[in-house]
């Protein structure tokens, strides 16, 4: 089975911290994903990246930058986390654009 | 990549067939479309997806009209478990391939 793995299930950060949340897929996928999600809002993308090194923006990437130095990671950073990042971040990953994405359980991010 | 209109809520009785539609009328040719659902506190799960044929797989049924303007995700029979927010995207390949969401359709499956 495509595993794709969230660091933490759960971060509690402070106002101003520098965030870094990690991926990791296991198939060998060329895409890799970054959403967060809000209730009454859906899932919004924030950053997506189709190769290593490479990564375009999503709807929402103000306050976010990402990095991929490898294939199968896909990192997540918030330079200066802020309240209004409070969230759930989810990471998926696919193969290419007629296969399907796996996702991540998540992460519900909250900064104090 | 096309918006996609989902009804926000719909309701089914445990046993019956659940039926989602899904509108897509800005479509384009290279574009697929996708079903997913997500089950309260998990990540979103892949369902099925198409180009422009029918298609069964062992969770569900996808019915795409000709013209390609929306579909239909079947559940033939519906349980409880398959209460969850169901999501209809429309993907393309441009180079690089993007999964937008939208607000999908929160299906609750009663007894």
């Amino acid at each position: 089975d495509v595993k794709v793995t969230q660091s933490s299930r759960y971060l509690v950060k402070r106002t101003g911290e520098k965030v870094f949340l990690e991926c990791v897929q296991d198939m060998d996928h060329e895409n890799m994903f970054w959403y967060r999600q809000d209730p009454g809002l859906g899932l919004r993308l924030i950053y997506f990246s189709y190769d290593v090194k490479m990564k375009e923006k999503g709807d929402i990437p103000e306050g976010y930058s990402v990095s991929r130095e490898k294939k199968e990671r896909f990192s997540l950073i918030l330079e200066s986390a802020s309240t209004n990042q409070t969230s759930m971040y989810l990471c998926a990953s696919s193969l290419t654009e007629n296969t399907e994405a796996f996702f991540g359980q998540g992460t519900r991010l909250t900064v104090v | 990549d096309a918006k996609t209109t989902q009804p926000p809520s719909m309701d089914c009785a445990e046993g019956r067939a659940a039926n989602l539609p899904c509108n897509h009328s800005t479509i384009s040719g290279n574009e697929y479309v996708y079903w997913y659902r997500q089950i309260h506190s998990q990540g979103p799960q892949y369902i099925i997806h198409g180009l422009k044929n029918n298609e069964t797989n062992e969770m569900a049924s996808l019915i795409i009209t000709e013209d390609r303007k929306s579909s239909t995700l079947i559940l033939p029979h519906a349980t409880l478990r398959d209460t969850a927010v169901y999501y209809c995207i429309v993907r393309s390949w441009s180079g690089y391939s993007t999964l937008t969401f939208g607000k999908g359709t929160m299906l609750l499956v009663s007894p």
